[in-house]
C-alpha cells in the first residue's frame, strides 16, 4: 500500500499571511499513462465533512478560492494559501488516487496563532 | 441541490452486523463511482472503499476486507456498506462520497476530478 506522510502535523498561521504544507507519498504519484499525478487536498473544517480542494495535484475544484494551490509531482507535494483566511481553520488531508486502497495522509491542522 | 445523505448508523454489539445506506440525490447517480471513507473519534480520514458506477469492480481496504461489503443500487440512486463481524475499532463516522466516472470518455486528460462531494455522515458505535 501506498503509505502518505504530511508535515507538519499541526501549523499555526496568522491571517493575511501565507502557510504552506507537505504531503509524501511511499512511491510515485505519477500515472504511467499521463502526465498526472493523482493527489488530492481535502480540508475538514470543525464540525464539518471533508470537502474537495485540489485534485490531480494541482487543478482547484469548483469553488475553491485562487488563494489556495497546489504543486509538487511524483513523491512530493504541496499545499500552499497565499493569505490565510480565519475561515481556513481545520485540518487538510492529502489522499492518493493512484491505486486502490487509497490512503490518506494524517492530516495537518491549521489553526489562528 | 446535489445530495449524498448517510443513515443507518448507530450503537451496536461486537461481532454484530449493521447496513449503511447513502442517498443520492440532485444529480445522474449512475454516473458516479462511489467511496466509503470513515473518521475514529479524534482520528484523522481512513478510505474503505471503492465501487464502480456499473457495480464492479469494488475495492476495499485491507482493514475491512472480507467483514464489509458495499452495493449500489442505481435505481433507487442509493449506495450501501453491509458490516459484519463488527469491532471496537469500527467505531467511527462513516461518510459516502461520490467520484465522476470517466470510464466512458467525456472526462478531461486527467480522467479525474476528485471526490468532490460527500455526505454529512452516519454515526457507528460498537460497543458491549
Amino acid at each position: 500500500d501506498i503509505v502518505m506522510t504530511q508535515s507538519p502535523l499541526s501549523l499555526p498561521v496568522t491571517p493575511g499571511e501565507p502557510a504552506s504544507m507537505s504531503c509524501r507519498s511511499s512511491q510515485s504519484l505519477l500515472h504511467d499513462n499521463n502526465e498526472y499525478n493523482y493527489l488530492d487536498w481535502y480540508v475538514q473544517k470543525p464540525g464539518q465533512s471533508p470537502q474537495l480542494l485540489i485534485y490531480l495535484g494541482s487543478t482547484r475544484a469548483s469553488g475553491v478560492p485562487d488563494r489556495f494551490s497546489g504543486s509538487g509531482s511524483g513523491t512530493d507535494f504541496t499545499l500552499k494559501i497565499s493569505r490565510v483566511e480565519a475561515e481556513d481553520v481545520g485540518v487538510y488531508y492529502c489522499m492518493q488516487a493512484l491505486e486502490a486502497p487509497r490512503t490518506f495522509g494524517p492530516g495537518t491542522k491549521v489553526d489562528i496563532k | 441541490e446535489v445530495q449524498l445523505v448517510e443513515s443507518g448508523g448507530g450503537l451496536v454489539h461486537p461481532g454484530g452486523s449493521l447496513r449503511l445506506s447513502c442517498a443520492a440525490s440532485g444529480f445522474t447517480f449512475s454516473s458516479y463511482e462511489m467511496n466509503w471513507v470513515r473518521q475514529a473519534p479524534g482520528k484523522g480520514l481512513e478510505w474503505l472503499s471503492y465501487i464502480t458506477s456499473r457495480g464492479s469492480p469494488i475495492y476495499y481496504a485491507d482493514s475491512v476486507k472480507g467483514r464489509f461489503t458495499v452495493s449500489r443500487d442505481n435505481a433507487k440512486n442509493s449506495l450501501y456498506l453491509q458490516m459484519n463481524s463488527l469491532r471496537a475499532e469500527d467505531t467511527a463516522v462513516y461518510y459516502c462520497a461520490r467520484e465522476r466516472d470517466c470510464s466512458g470518455g467525456g472526462c478531461s486528460s486527467g480522467n479525474y476530478y476528485g471526490l468532490d462531494v460527500w455526505g454529512q455522515g452516519t454515526t457507528v458505535t460498537v460497543s458491549s
